[in-house]
């Protein structure tokens, strides 16, 4: 079945340094792909996607490329800061059938301290 | 004022208890979901309805039952609570042109 791994955390950065997630799917078909955040005592919210293969997903500084050849999506950000602090997680939707099921990675908790 | 609102926020409750998880949404879409989040484990599906008529269950079902009162309502009972039901738990909607699910801020559950 479809499945996402993210890389685990927790991860913790000092304000201005660059970030890298990194995430890896196995999907059947062509997924879409997610990356939600959730903030402390929030529920989850969009941050980026991308639909199809080569798609670059962009928000708030952050970036992921959809990658199919080595079926990642890795979340990245030049300069991070005190705000970003959150749970980050993976996602995809597959894209065929019914597309209903988002299938989640575990989240990766990001400290950022001043 | 959020588009997707759960009550009660928080909630402790004993082992054996039946307790209700109430979701709203003014986003007028007609999915609508139930998720469970655990630490270390990311969110898992618990039930899934389309539509006022069409329930589904998720990955982790047992022990949970679900009430589509409304499109805009749908509610998550635990019949008889139990210790390891302990968790967050989340209710999304999505609109079935895009695959965006919008999620509501959580309700942490404790059984004792």
């Amino acid at each position: 079945g479809d499945s996402v791994t993210q890389m685990e955390g927790p991860v913790t950065l000092s304000e201005e340094a660059f970030l890298t997630i990194n995430c890896t799917y196995t999907a059947t078909g062509y997924p879409s792909l997610f990356w939600y955040v959730q903030y402390p005592g929030e529920g989850l919210q969009l941050l980026l996607k991308a639909t199809k293969a080569d798609d670059k997903g962009s928000n708030k500084g952050f970036e992921a490329t959809y990658r199919k050849e080595t079926t990642s999506f890795h979340l990245e950000k030049g300069s991070v800061q005190v705000s970003d602090s959150a749970v980050y997680f993976c996602a995809l939707i597959y894209s065929g059938g019914s597309n209903y099921k988002l299938t989640f990675g575990k989240g990766t908790l990001l400290t950022v301290n001043p | 004022d959020a588009d997707v609102t759960q009550t009660p926020r928080n909630r402790i409750t004993k082992t054996g208890k039946r307790i209700m998880l109430e979701c709203s949404q003014t986003k007028g879409h007609d999915r609508m979901y139930w998720y469970r989040q655990d630490p270390g484990l990311g969110l898992r599906l618990i039930y899934y309805s389309f539509d006022v008529k069409d329930i589904n269950k998720g990955e982790i079902s047992d022990g949970y039952s679900v009430s589509r009162q409304a499109q805009a309502k749908f509610s998550l009972s635990l019949e008889s609570a139990i210790p390891n039901q302990t968790a967050l738990y989340f209710c999304a909607t999505s609109d079935p042109d895009r695959w965006e699910q919008y999620f509501g801020p959580g309700t942490r559950l404790t059984v004792t």
